[in-house]
């Protein structure tokens, strides 16, 4: 079965930490996804990344950054967190061109205090 | 211009009825586009896509493209309660990423 985990359900922080958010497939998934969703405004794209180590800014990068060290993880983090970056925040995965469908992970409901 | 737009919600509907959601572009080289299910406190799920004009058929769900008017949109027959979710269109440029630009999402609920 398609599986892709995040590292924790909710996560609160307070303004100026250093967060990790991580993502984790079992699909043997090329390509990896952060996106942030907030009312009204739909699914962000953040960053994805089509190979290990490989990295392409989305829509909204500032203040946000990535590693992909291994094909099956993908981290975000938030360099030093801002209460505009309480959101929830969902990781996705998708095999090759040829396959359609990004498969999302349970999210991360993130809340900078 | 927003690059989806999406008809602007909630929309209700009554159990059995068809329920209409509509979804605009404005990147003319949008090669694929695809329809998410998110039920609420839960991710997106894929229950549709579409890549070529006209109609696609899966059960009780009918996608339908018109490239030309830039234009896609899912009807659900027979809505059941289940259906009551937020749905989001999504199109899908070239390329082997194939980076996905979501709109903001229709929330609808069938009402039993």
């Amino acid at each position: 079965d398609v599986k892709v985990t995040q590292s924790s359900r909710y996560l609160v922080k307070r303004t100026g930490e250093k967060v990790f958010l991580e993502c984790v497939q079992d699909m043997d998934h090329e390509n990896m996804f952060w996106y942030r969703q907030d009312p009204g405004l739909g699914l962000r794209l953040i960053y994805f990344s089509y190979d290990v180590k490989m990295k392409e800014k989305g829509d909204i990068p500032e203040g946000y950054s990535v590693s992909r060290e291994k094909k099956e993880r993908f981290s975000l983090i938030l360099e030093s967190a801002s209460t505009n970056q309480t959101s929830m925040y969902l990781c996705a995965s998708k095999g090759l061109a040829g396959e359609n469908e990004q498969f999302f992970g349970p999210g991360t409901r993130l809340t900078v205090l | 211009q927003k690059e989806v737009e999406q008809n602007s919600g909630p929309l209700s509907v009554p159990e059995g009825a068809i329920a209409s959601l509509n979804c605009t572009y404005s990147d003319r080289g949008s090669q694929s586009f695809f329809w998410y299910r998110q039920y609420s406190g839960k991710s997106p799920e894929l229950i549709m896509f579409i890549y070529s004009n006209g109609d696609k058929e899966d059960g009780r769900f009918t996608a339908q493209l018109n490239k030309a008017s830039q234009y896609v949109s899912l009807l659900i027959r027979d809505s059941q309660p289940s259906d009551s979710a937020t749905y989001l269109c999504a199109f899908g440029n070239t390329g082997g990423a194939q980076k996905l630009v979501f709109g903001q999402g229709t929330r609808l609920t069938i009402n039993p």
